[in-house]
C-alpha cells in the first residue's frame, strides 16, 4: 500500500487567499484525522471522520476551517480566507484500529 | 479529560548510551498508550503500543515502554541508542471514553557521536 498521500506537500500563499489541502487515506481503514503541528502548539486534533462522516469537529479553530471527506478515499481541509497565523504543517492520517494511526508526510503551509 | 505530559522537551545522549524518554498520562477510564517517532520532514510513525495484559511492550528499532498504572507512566527506554535514533518523540493516550488520541508536546531526542 502507498500509505496516506498528501497533497501539495508546500503552499506559499498570500494572506486572504483560499488554501485547499487534499489526502488520500489508506484503503480499507474508517477513520480520518486531520492535524496541526506548531512549534508553539505542538500537534492539535482538528476534525475527524468515521465513514466519511464528521465526528468531532471541536479542534476546528475558526469559521475559516472547513473540512470534508465526500468518499471513503479524499479528503480536503480548506481555509479561506488564510492568515500568516494559519502557517504550519497540516497532516492527515487514516487509522482501522484505535489509536493506531498512519500519518502521511504532512503539508508545510505558509501564509504571507 | 485526558492529558499527556512528557516530562523533558530535549534529551541529548551520547552514542552507544541508554535512554529514557518520560511520559505520565492523566485519564479518568482505562486507556491505550502509544509513542510516535517524528524523523525531520516526516509524518508520525507508530513506534510501539500498550493495550492490556505485559505492562512492558517492545517496538521497532529495540525501543520498549513500562506501562506503570499506580504512578500512571508509560517511559520509553532504549539500552542503546544510535545517531539513526535522532528525532522527536511522542507519547498518547487514547481512551473509549473520548475517543480521539491526545499527544503530549513531544521529546526531542539528539544522539550525538
Amino acid at each position: 500500500d502507498a500509505g496516506v498521500i498528501q497533497s501539495p506537500r508546500h503552499e506559499v500563499t498570500e494572506m486572504g487567499q483560499e488554501v485547499t489541502l487534499r489526502c488520500k487515506p489508506i484503503s480499507g481503514h474508517d477513520y480520518l484525522f486531520w492535524y496541526r503541528q506548531t512549534m508553539m502548539r505542538g500537534l492539535e486534533l482538528l476534525i475527524y471522520f468515521n465513514n466519511n462522516v464528521p465526528i468531532d469537529d471541536s479542534g476546528m479553530p475558526e469559521d475559516r476551517f472547513s473540512a470534508k471527506m465526500p468518499n471513503a478515499s479524499f479528503s480536503t481541509l480548506k481555509i479561506q480566507p488564510s492568515e500568516p497565523r494559519d502557517s504550519a504543517v497540516y497532516f492527515c492520517a487514516s487509522s482501522l484500529l484505535p489509536g493506531e494511526l498512519f500519518f502521511g508526510e504532512g503539508s508545510r503551509l505558509t501564509v504571507l | 479529560a485526558q492529558s499527556v505530559t512528557q516530562l523533558d522537551s530535549q534529551v541529548p545522549v551520547f552514542e552507544e548510551a541508554p535512554v529514557e524518554l518520560r511520559c505520565n498520562y492523566s485519564s479518568s477510564v482505562s486507556v491505550y498508550l502509544f509513542w510516535y517517532v517524528q524523523y525531520p520532514n516526516q509524518g508520525l510513525q507508530l513506534l510501539l503500543k500498550y493495550l492490556s495484559g505485559s505492562t512492558l511492550v517492545k517496538g521497532i528499532n529495540g525501543f520498549e515502554a513500562e506501562f506503570n498504572k499506580s504512578q500512571t507512566s508509560f517511559h520509553l527506554r532504549k539500552p542503546s541508542v544510535h545517531i539513526s535514533d535522532t528525532a522527536e518523540y511522542f507519547c498518547a493516550v487514547f481512551s473509549g471514553g473520548y475517543n480521539k488520541l491526545i499527544f503530549g508536546a513531544g521529546t526531542r531526542l539528539a544522539v550525538h557521536p
